[in-house]
């Protein structure tokens, strides 16, 4: 049973347009929120975060929204760029682990085309 | 710095054989983890170390699966027997701790094991 769901395996923007990724998780315990990027042969790296006290962190051309009510949360990537074609992954954590461990949805790849 | 290493950073085995994972954390990061990445799938927690000790191993799929962090820096995942579904991308990653907050992760490139 997924706990963190990204229903959308990939997504297709044009350069400059705007890149909307999706997430939804199950679990109320969940108080801490991720995405992290990855290009093939490499490990994730930290993108940007959402503490569950917030509805809206923004960092740069990349903005994260949480819809703690729906258990949604979503990435907004504007302008988006060629070099932000990578898999992009929700994850969440939670005081109940300590904020030990991630639980991370399947990814969704974005591919920025000129 | 120097980031999260790992070791080998590919791993071919036939099905039934032992094999060692390394991954040497960032210096001075006292929490170790270990995730597993199947084709498809995002990465999933197979344990946490505390300095020495496994906090949380609630993540190992059964018992062929151990891991071990001596000295508190390097730490090795041990798969035993190993099977055709062990065949993933074994990412670890490293942390400061401060148990009330979440600690920012840090990744390696992780070591894609491939069983025969």
């Amino acid at each position: 049973d997924q706990q963190v769901k990204q229903n959308s395996p990939s997504l297709s923007v044009q350069e400059g347009r705007i890149s909307i990724l999706n997430c939804d998780y199950t679990n109320s315990m969940f108080d801490y929120f991720l995405w992290y990027k990855k290009y093939p042969a490499e490990g994730p790296t930290f993108l940007i975060s959402i503490s569950s006290i917030k509805d809206k962190n923004e960092d740069g051309r990349f903005t994260v929204f949480l819809n703690k009510s729906a258990k949604h949360l979503s990435l907004h990537i504007v302008p988006s760029q060629p070099g932000d074609s990578a898999v992009y992954f929700c994850a969440a954590s939670g005081l109940n682990s300590g904020y030990s461990t991630l639980t991370f949805g399947k990814g969704t790849m974005l591919l920025v085309s000129p | 710095g120097a980031g999260v290493s790992q070791t080998p950073s590919n791993k071919v085995t036939e099905k039934g054989k032992y094999v060692e994972l390394r991954c040497d954390p960032i210096s001075g990061h006292t929490a170790l983890y270990w995730y597993r990445q199947s084709l498809g799938q995002g990465p999933e927690f197979l344990i946490y170390f505390q300095g020495t000790g496994a906090a949380d191993d609630s993540g190992l799929p059964n018992d062929r699966f151990f891991a071990v962090r001596p000295e508190g820096s390097v730490s090795t995942l041990k798969i035993q027997r190993t099977e055709r579904g062990d065949s993933a991308v074994y990412l670890c990653a490293s942390s400061l701790t401060d148990p009330s907050s979440y600690n920012e992760q840090f990744f390696g490139p992780g070591t894609r094991l491939t069983v025969l």
